[in-house]
């Protein structure tokens, strides 16, 4: 089992340019999220998912959308790219909601210049 | 909503020392608290968990301990070892309207030198 697999890794983007994150996870899991790592702020929730075809704002949602159009996936997307949206996007994956582990991926770091 | 406070920010300690991390929590309907350690370059890990409806968790040299009246608990690492140096998260999670948020600590750096 692969777990948690995020691509790319690594991106560069200009400001006004827009991008997708890709997450696939092979657990099964109905609960999906996407969260943002910054230095000092630990782990901020941007957008999260209860289930196939369902998303919903968490704590940073401003400039970033969500889709979650297979069980398995879900896709962070950055319509017109800030210097703000430089971080490392971490997704993570979960069979109940806040009280069973979350299941990290390696991250992407995006910086935006 | 719930607010985490995570002490110290980096702990610096030599192999075979304890290191204890503190997290304080503001919502006393948290009902479930994980502690994540983080490597260089990977995402964070469960290294262990408790629920409310205990006080204290031991797994080998890690152990958790809860106190709901004070609204803190923290993490103790004994004979700590060099790869145990890491970034470590504690993290809550509320019930009631917000059932299921996990509102994370800032992180502690953990350097444990040979």
């Amino acid at each position: 089992n692969a777990g948690v697999t995020q691509t790319p890794k690594f991106r560069v983007l200009k400001t006004g340019q827009s991008m997708t994150l890709l997450c696939a996870q092979d657990m099964n899991h109905e609960y999906m999220y996407w969260y943002r790592q910054d230095p000092g702020m630990g782990l901020r929730l941007i957008h999260y998912s209860v289930g196939e075809g369902t998303t919903a704002k968490g704590e940073v949602p401003d400039g970033y959308n969500v889709s979650r159009l297979k069980k398995q996936n879900f896709l962070l997307g950055l319509e017109s790219a800030a210097p703000s949206q430089t971080s490392v996007y971490f997704c993570a994956s979960s069979w109940d909601r806040g009280r069973s582990p979350l299941h990290f991926g390696n991250g992407t770091r995006l910086t935006v210049t | 909503g719930e607010n985490v406070e995570q002490h110290p920010s980096t702990l610096s300690v030599q192999e075979g020392d304890s290191a204890v991390i503190k997290c304080t929590y503001s919502d006393s309907a948290s009902n479930y608290f994980p502690w994540y350690k983080q490597e260089l370059g990977k995402g964070p890990q469960l290294i262990i968990d408790i629920r409310s409806n205990v006080g204290e968790k031991k797994d080998q040299r890690i152990a958790v301990t809860l106190n709901k009246t004070a609204k803190h608990f923290s993490l103790h690492i004994t004979e700590t070892q060099p790869e145990d140096s890491a970034v470590y998260f504690c993290a809550a999670t509320t019930g009631g309207t917000s059932y299921g948020k996990l509102t994370f600590g800032q992180g502690t750096i953990l350097t444990v030198h040979p």
